[in-house]
């Protein structure tokens, strides 16, 4: 099946530090990414919609600023969770759909657990 | 927008005893219905999927059925075994915009 790599797996950083977290699509192209949040024993919840070569898209109430993305080529997106604070500490995850493949399915990455100290 | 509602939110049951977790949705356009199971600390893995032109799908031990009259959606899991326990979410999925179920934890006894 496709893959979805997602990296780091966990990081740690002081408050006010930004930090990077990227996904990338192995053995397939993604026009559209994912990018969500989830909070212990909750469900995803959806930040943002990555597109290839033109603006994120942003889910109400997530700030764009704080969280930029950048989708620059058919195999990668980044998430940059800028002047991190302890509120932002949680678990990211990404997901992809294949732009070759006619269904929907979605390739989840093995997320991210963020601390901010 | 789609709402999907998911239960039961936990469900312990005995190795080898079957498992059933159930999701309504409220959008009568949505086409297709994923289920994930995520295992602690990772990213939720696709189990099975099914579209809305099936009514049930097999796979193994896993099967998912669909009722797009009642609006919901069931996996069924048989024989499970410890490493079925995980946490399960269903999702539907209308124009390529998805909607998660608040997902449901299965443990599941030796």
């Amino acid at each position: 099946g496709a893959v979805v790599s997602q990296h780091p797996s966990w990081v740690i950083c002081k408050s006010g530090t930004s930090v990077k977290i990227e996904c990338r699509s192995l053995d397939f192209q993604a026009t559209t990414m994912f990018w969500y949040r989830q909070f212990p024993k909750q469900s995803l919840m959806l930040m943002a919609t990555s597109n290839e070569g033109s603006k994120a898209t942003y889910e109400q109430g997530v700030e764009k600023d704080k969280f930029l993305i950048n989708h620059a080529s058919l195999t990668l997106s980044t998430l940059t969770v800028t002047s991190a604070h302890p509120e932002d500490s949680s678990f990211y995850i990404c997901s992809a759909r294949d732009s070759g493949a006619t269904n929907e399915k979605l390739f989840f990455g093995s997320g991210t657990q963020l601390s901010v100290l | 927008g789609e709402n999907v509602e998911q239960h039961p939110s936990t469900l312990s049951v005995q190795e080898g005893d079957s498992a059933v977790i159930k999701c309504t949705y409220s959008d009568s356009a949505s086409n297709y219905f994923p289920w994930y199971k995520q295992e602690l600390g990772k990213g939720p893995q696709l189990i099975i999927d099914i579209r809305s032109n099936v009514g049930e799908k097999k796979d193994q031990r896993i099967a998912v059925t669909l009722n797009k009259t009642a609006k919901h959606f069931s996996l069924h899991i048989t024989e499970t075994q410890p490493e079925d326990s995980a946490v399960y979410f269903c999702a539907a999925f209308n124009a390529g915009k998805s909607t998660f179920g608040d997902g449901t934890t299965l443990t599941v006894k030796p």
